[in-house]
């Protein structure tokens, strides 16, 4: 256990639906990163926060997409209308933003779009 | 960043040392090199970072030659549970666009 959580770790919808993840970083941690991972490929990174700013957005991040970190605390990601090729895991880390930087990861929740 | 390479898979078996490679041939002033950890339906797990010579945790070691052109996770005595995904990275922590760039890393089956 590194620290970090995330609810829900499975979560099945339907092509269309909404829905939200959550991502609870170690306490001190300023910065913030959501990443995807497909099966048999590494994590592809979508954006991070620096505290509540979002810095940097993936390419991969389409208008479907979109991510908060209220108060520099825990983040959300939400997808709008989704569609099966959302598909994934998707992973949280938190960092101290410090000379290492080390990014630690939560467990990830797997989405299913049927 | 740096682009790395390094090997698909490899095997071994309980009790050896298991050593594996990765280039980054175009690695830059600022980067250091990190390698992760990754269990099926977990999230990746930092092992170890370095930036030159030589670095050693309870877990694994790192070897980083002069040029930092390669760098080389060296696991000793490796167990069953060491089955896993393993990957290296190279990337400027200080950086304020830093992230994690993965490949598709070493997938190391451990035999009894």
């Amino acid at each position: 256990d590194t620290g970090v959580s995330q609810n829900p770790r499975h979560k099945i919808t339907k092509r269309g639906q909404n829905v939200t993840f959550r991502c609870d970083p170690i306490s001190e941690h300023n910065r913030l990163y959501w990443y995807r991972q497909t099966l048999g490929q590494g994590p592809e990174f979508l954006t991070y926060f620096q505290n509540e700013a979002q810095l940097e957005k993936s390419r991969l991040l389409s208008d479907r997409f979109s991510a908060e970190r209220p108060k520099g605390s825990f983040s959300t990601l939400e997808i709008q209308r989704t569609e099966q090729g959302d598909s994934a895991m998707y992973l949280c880390a938190s960092s101290l933003g410090d000379r290492a930087d080390t990014q630690y990861f939560g467990p990830g929740t797997r989405l299913t779009v049927l | 960043l740096a682009k790395t390479t390094q090997p698909i898979s490899m095997d071994s078996y309980e009790g050896q040392e298991v050593n594996i490679t990765c280039s980054h041939n175009n690695i830059a002033t600022n980067d250091y090199i990190t390698w992760y950890q990754q269990f099926p339906s977990q999230g990746p797990r930092f092992i170890i970072q370095g930036y030159k010579t030589k670095v050693t945790n309870e877990v694994a070691s790192l070897f980083i030659p002069a040029d930092r052109k390669s760098s080389t996770l060296s696991l000793p005595r490796v167990s069953l549970s060491d089955t896993a995904v393993y990957y290296c990275l190279v990337g400027a922590p200080m950086d304020s666009s830093y992230k994690l760039i993965f490949g598709s890393g070493t997938r190391l089956l451990v035999r009894p």
